[in-house]
């Protein structure tokens, strides 16, 4: 069936570092990719997409490309902020759209 | 536009008691999903409507969790009787015929 393996964490940065948030997936046929984020006592939101290989998502600053040939979708920022604080969801879109989602990294970014 | 809309936001019980759960989507949107959140974990999906015909409830505890979408539009997610394993935030999103979900703010229960 679909799954998605994302980064363990919790990951801590300091403002203006890179950010990378590796994502694997597995999944039949041709999924559609995504990034959602949960800020602290709010709900889910999507953060990027992307719906067929090689093409880029980009929202905020972050950047993610959907690469077949890896099965892979990282997040990518280069210069974090305090306020991107939260924990990132990745996510695929299976049949009937269903999302299966990763476990989550948790970000906490120190000014 | 206003977003997914849920209640209660949080909700205490005690095992073996009953407990509801409502959610109304944002308007027009075809496709309703309530997904269980264990801490630790990503949302895993429980039951997909789309308008008021059931989609997909393959992840549905059948023997004590119950959802209806009366009309095409509000939901309400049941759980009866429960168990402390099911100490979750329960989201609910909506979607219009493709696939951006849009989630609501979730309701956290704690079962004790």
């Amino acid at each position: 069936g679909d799954s998605v393996t994302q980064m363990e964490g919790p990951v801590t940065l300091s403002e203006e570092a890179f950010l990378t948030i590796n994502c694997t997936y597995t999944a039949t046929g041709y999924p559609s990719l995504f990034w959602y984020v949960q800020y602290p006592g709010e709900g889910l939101q999507l953060l990027l997409k992307a719906t067929k290989a090689d093409d880029k998502g980009s929202n905020k600053g972050f950047e993610a490309t959907y690469r077949k040939e890896t099965t892979s979708f990282h997040l990518e920022k280069g210069s974090v902020q305090v306020s991107d604080s939260a924990v990132y969801f990745c996510a695929l879109g299976g049949s009937n759209y269903k999302l299966t989602f990763g476990k989550g990294t948790l970000l906490t970014v120190n000014p | 536009e206003a977003g997914v809309a849920q209640s209660p936001r949080y909700k205490i019980i005690e095992k073996r008691q009953s407990v509801a759960f409502w959610c109304n989507p944002i308007s027009g949107h075809a496709t309703l999903y309530w997904y269980q959140q264990i801490l630790g974990q990503g949302p895993k999906l429980l039951i997909q409507f789309q308008n008021n015909g059931v989609v997909d409830d393959s992840q549905l505890p059948k023997d004590r969790f119950s959802a209806e979408r009366l009309k095409g539009v509000d939901s309400t997610l049941k759980i009866q009787p429960a168990k402390l394993e099911d100490s979750a935030v329960y989201l609910c999103a909506s979607s219009p015929l493709g696939e951006t979900q849009y989630f609501g703010p979730g309701t956290r229960l704690l079962v004790l």
